[in-house]
């Protein structure tokens, strides 16, 4: 299983933007970037996506290196329901068991109003 | 109307008991699975099966039997249950197990919290 990195935990204040970081030294070049997120007592839900090129949609932006080895999940304006913690994952493109995600430690964000 | 729901949310049992844990998905998904994440928040890949059929088995105990008898459930079975089975346990779904359209969205439902005493 392909490897990530994230900090344990981060902080933001209520409205502003927030940056978390994942590293993914060992990416193959067909191997898609996921962020999940787990809100407390829920199950893990889909934030965003990406390959190559950065992604945008209504919850998050997904900032990719050009070499892949980093990428960067922003969320524009934290809210207090952003309160989670972000997991980070690398899975193989179609035409494999997609869901076979492998979900690290991931980073613990807290929002304070 | 929830779209990957399990039954039931809070389970505590005896050692040495079985217990069934069930699973049904309302998205018309051709793949589902079974996650349990431990008392350290890791979130591991059990099972995975794709129109009844499995397609994913990591190793897991046989004491752990998945079951779908169609492809809107997918049950989790556990005989002879043990201290170290106490986890919460997430099911999902996916479009199929090729990629979920273009989202490659898994859904899971809201787990299912098992401790055995």
């Amino acid at each position: 299983d392909a490897k990530t990195t994230q900090p344990n935990s981060m902080e933001s204040n209520e409205e502003e933007p927030v940056h978390l970081p994942c590293n993914h030294s060992t990416i193959s070049g067909t191997d898609y970037i996921h962020w999940y997120r787990q809100l407390p007592s829920q199950g893990p839900e889909y934030v965003i996506h990406g390959l190559t090129s950065n992604v945008n949609n209504r919850m998050a932006s997904l900032a990719i290196a050009e070499d892949r080895k980093s990428s960067t999940l922003i969320l524009h304006r934290a809210t207090l329901r952003d309160a989670a913690v972000y997991y980070c994952i690398l899975s193989p493109p179609r035409g494999s068991t997609l869901g076979r995600l492998y979900f690290g430690r991931g980073t613990q964000l807290t929002v304070w109003p | 109307d929830t779209a990957v729901s399990q039954t039931p949310k809070y389970l505590v049992t005896q050692m040495g008991n079985d217990k069934s844990i069930k699973c049904e998905q309302n998205l018309g998904h051709d793949t589902m699975y079974w996650y349990k994440q431990d008392s350290k928040k890791f979130l591991k890949i059990m099972f995975s099966y794709n129109n009844k059929e499995l397609i994913i088995n990591e190793t897991v105990p046989n004491r752990f039997s998945p079951k779908s008898p169609d492809k809107a459930h997918l049950n989790l079975h556990i005989n002879s249950l043990e201290l170290g089975d106490s986890a919460v346990y997430f099911c999902a779904s996916s479009q199929d197990r090729l990629a979920s359209g273009l989202t490659g969205e898994l859904f899971f439902g809201e787990g299912s919290r098992l401790t055995v005493l």
